[in-house]
């Protein structure tokens, strides 16, 4: 079967990085994306992935290593408005997007 | 990026009522989804709105309990028949588009239904 696996909340303090790590096994593979989703709102897109190694976009950046089954979206120089549920997609051999359930990112003072 | 609205923001219905969702893009998509998210729960896929025909549902998902329109390429409706508390949820519509070397997915904001 098709599985994405994320923790499900990490808390983190203000001014600090935190690394959300995201595993994948799915049938085929044609990209991985990261997305923001504050709650009660809709996700909005953060990342694309879909060669391996390190995409920077401001204080955001995302891994990805293929042969692992693996990605990283790292946030550096934390701020209260970035509390919010970060979830991890990939893209099958189908052009399906299977989904992670989400990881709860809560940011403290 | 696509600017997507979706009528109506939210609702509260009573069991075994309907209601249609509409979801208007401001430009020509090919491909047009029906997610699903309920309290504390990711992204369920319920089914792709194909344009001129059927909309294709995933398993657990049937055409008479979420009937699908798609009359043209900007435009979708989703029906959440004979309404349960159980499809007290947040419908939300997606759109995919190509950006050359890979496709993205845009959510509209969302209709959040609550059902008594």
């Amino acid at each position: 079967g098709q599985n994405i696996d994320q923790p499900t909340e990490m808390t983190a303090t203000e001014g600090a990085i935190v690394q959300i790590n995201c595993t994948y096994q799915t049938s085929g593979f044609n990209g991985l994306f990261w997305y923001q989703q504050h709650a009660g709102e809709a996700p909005t897109f953060l990342s694309y992935n879909v060669l391996d190694g390190l995409e920077e976009k401001g204080r955001f950046s995302s891994f990805l290593s293929r042969s692992k089954g693996y990605s990283y979206l790292l946030l550096k120089e934390l701020q209260m408005k970035d509390s919010a549920s970060y979830l991890c997609a990939v893209t099958d051999s189908n052009y399906q997007l299977i989904w992670g359930a989400g990881t709860k990112l809560i940011i403290k003072p | 990026s696509a600017v997507i609205s979706q009528k109506p923001s939210r609702d509260i219905c009573q069991r075994g009522t309907s209601l249609t969702i509409q979801c208007q893009v401001d430009s020509q998509v090919t491909m047009m989804f029906w997610y699903r998210q309920q309290p504390g729960q990711s992204l369920t896929l319920i089914a792709t709105a194909n344009q001129g025909s059927e909309a294709t549902y995933e398993s657990g998902f049937v055409i008479d309990k979420f009937p699908i329109s798609r009359p043209n390429l900007t435009f979708s409706t989703l029906t959440v028949s004979n309404m349960s508390p159980e499809d007290s949820s947040i419908y939300l519509c997606s759109v995919r588009r190509d950006r050359g070397d890979h496709n993205e997915q845009f959510f509209g904001p969302g209709t959040r239904l609550t059902v008594l």
